[in-house]
């Protein structure tokens, strides 16, 4: 099983600053790498697919890069509406589906 | 309005079962997979099930392996997980997604159903 371990736990990022979002793989994963943003009480949300293509209606402050068993997912300005938890997840091997433990992204 | 609808959930005592239903509204299913996730209350989430688009291809985690089964129904554009012999830690909300067959990240998700396991 591939274990996906994700930096930090919590992020504390004042609105329109930067905030970048860890993951790191227990072994390569190529690019098969997706991001998720889940809010309280929320289903997830597809952020990032293929580690670095934004999903439909995603905005541009949201971006991915990586690949192998480094990834990471930057916001380049955070909204108000970007204060969630970040779950990544792989999908190399079909069906050996893992995530990540998550990273909360709150407001400094 | 497009949507994926979860129910069935509700609680249920240890060694119980439940068919929790996805039912999608405003589009067809029949070209996608559905997979199913749980999120136990606080935690992240976990991959447990998939169904093909033909019905057939089925796939579970080890957790739940032997205890749940997953399957479609094509004429009703819904998907369904049976779960059984549960535990308390299957106490969780369970989500349905869709994917295509072949792309494995799953982009649009049900509401949710939550099923809770206690005597």
């Amino acid at each position: 099983e591939t274990v996906l371990t994700q930096s930090p736990a919590t992020l504390s990022v004042s609105p329109g600053e930067r905030a970048t979002l860890s993951c790191r793989a227990s072994q390569s994963i190529s690019s098969n790498l997706a991001w998720y943003q889940q809010k309280p009480g929320q289903a997830p949300r597809l952020l990032i697919y293929g580690a670095s293509t934004r999903a439909t209606d995603i905005p541009a402050r949201f971006s991915g890069s990586g690949s192998g068993t480094e990834f990471t997912l930057t916001i380049s300005s955070l909204q108000s509406d970007d204060f969630a938890v970040y779950y990544c997840q792989q999908y190399n091997i079909w069906p050996q589906i893992t995530f990540g433990g998550g990273t909360k992204v709150d407001i400094k | 309005e497009v949507q994926l609808v979860a129910s069935g959930g509700g609680l249920v005592q240890p060694g119980g079962s439940l068919r929790l239903s996805c039912a999608a509204s405003g589009f067809s299913l029949n070209p996608y997979a559905v997979t199913w996730v749980r999120q136990a209350p606080g935690k992240g989430l976990e991959w447990v099930s998939d169904v093909g688009t033909d019905g057939v291809h089925t796939y579970y985690a080890d957790s739940v392996k032997g205890r749940f089964t997953v399957s479609r129904d094509k004429s009703k554009s819904t998907g369904y997980l049976q779960v059984s012999s549960l535990r308390a830690e299957d106490t969780a909300i369970y989500y349905c997604a869709t994917h295509r067959p072949g792309n494995n990240w799953f982009a649009s998700w049900g509401q949710g159903t939550l099923v809770t396991v206690s005597s």
